[in-house]
């Protein structure tokens, strides 16, 4: 089983619609974070996490919102979706004081907004 | 804000040797990181390297440092068909800003 594992993996939705992407982990991490990819542009930070009751906005944070209900959830919403949110989204997660500061990734959930 | 310049494809020969360049803006980078994301999947670590490094070898990968002109490249020795994927360079700029470039897309062929 994956140990960063991300919900809905595909979604399909309408312009307006209230959409949440949810993320779980069993890797005992503190940190979480969440990305979109877009082709061309890489990924880009759109919030993060460094316990249960921190929440830290990314470089693109408009037009969604985070809860993380849990060390291990972490979960995102677009309150009204729009077409240029049609993306790859990805979560991640870090522990605190690890050397090397690696991520570890989901495997994805891509969200198309018609 | 930083910036990650990759080329976006590079197409080699099953065999050949596979060097895939990175230019970063953030000189205050400690880790530089290589990360792979194969087709359908998420980002998984490839290898990384320390600031104070010039160069780093693991197995097949050579990762090369030029601190002064900002400059990380990725060499894969041997490149094979399990190789193609997609290739992040990923400075670490202060506690936790990862910086991800678009992505270099490798493509091995016969």
């Amino acid at each position: 089983d994956a140990d960063v594992t991300q919900t809905p993996r595909n979604r399909i939705t309408k312009t307006g619609k209230r959409i949440m992407l949810e993320c779980s982990q069993t890797k005992g991490h503190d940190r979480m974070y969440w990305y979109r990819q877009d082709p061309g542009l890489g990924l880009r930070l759109i919030y993060y996490s460094f316990d249960v009751k921190d929440i830290n906005k990314g470089e693109i944070s408009d037009g969604y919102s985070v809860s993380r209900q849990a060390q291990a959830k972490f979960s995102l919403s677009l309150e009204s979706a729009i077409p240029n949110q049609t993306a790859l989204y990805f979560c991640a997660t870090s522990v605190t004081n690890e050397n090397t500061g690696e991520l570890f990734f989901g495997e994805g959930s891509r969200l198309t907004v018609l | 804000g930083e910036d990650v310049e990759q080329s976006l494809f590079l197409s080699v020969r099953e065999g050949d040797s596979s060097v895939i360049n990175c230019t970063y803006t953030d000189s205050s980078s400690t880790y530089l990181y290589w990360y792979k994301q194969e087709p359908g999947a998420g980002l998984q670590l490839l290898t990384y390297i320390f600031s104070n490094m010039d160069m780093k070898q693991d197995q097949r990968l050579t990762v090369l440092l030029n601190k002064k002109d900002k400059h990380l490249s990725l060499r894969i020795a041997d490149t094979q068909t399990g190789d193609s994927a997609i290739y992040f360079c990923v400075p670490a700029g202060g506690y936790n800003k990862l910086i991800f470039g678009a992505g270099t897309r490798l493509a091995v062929h016969p």
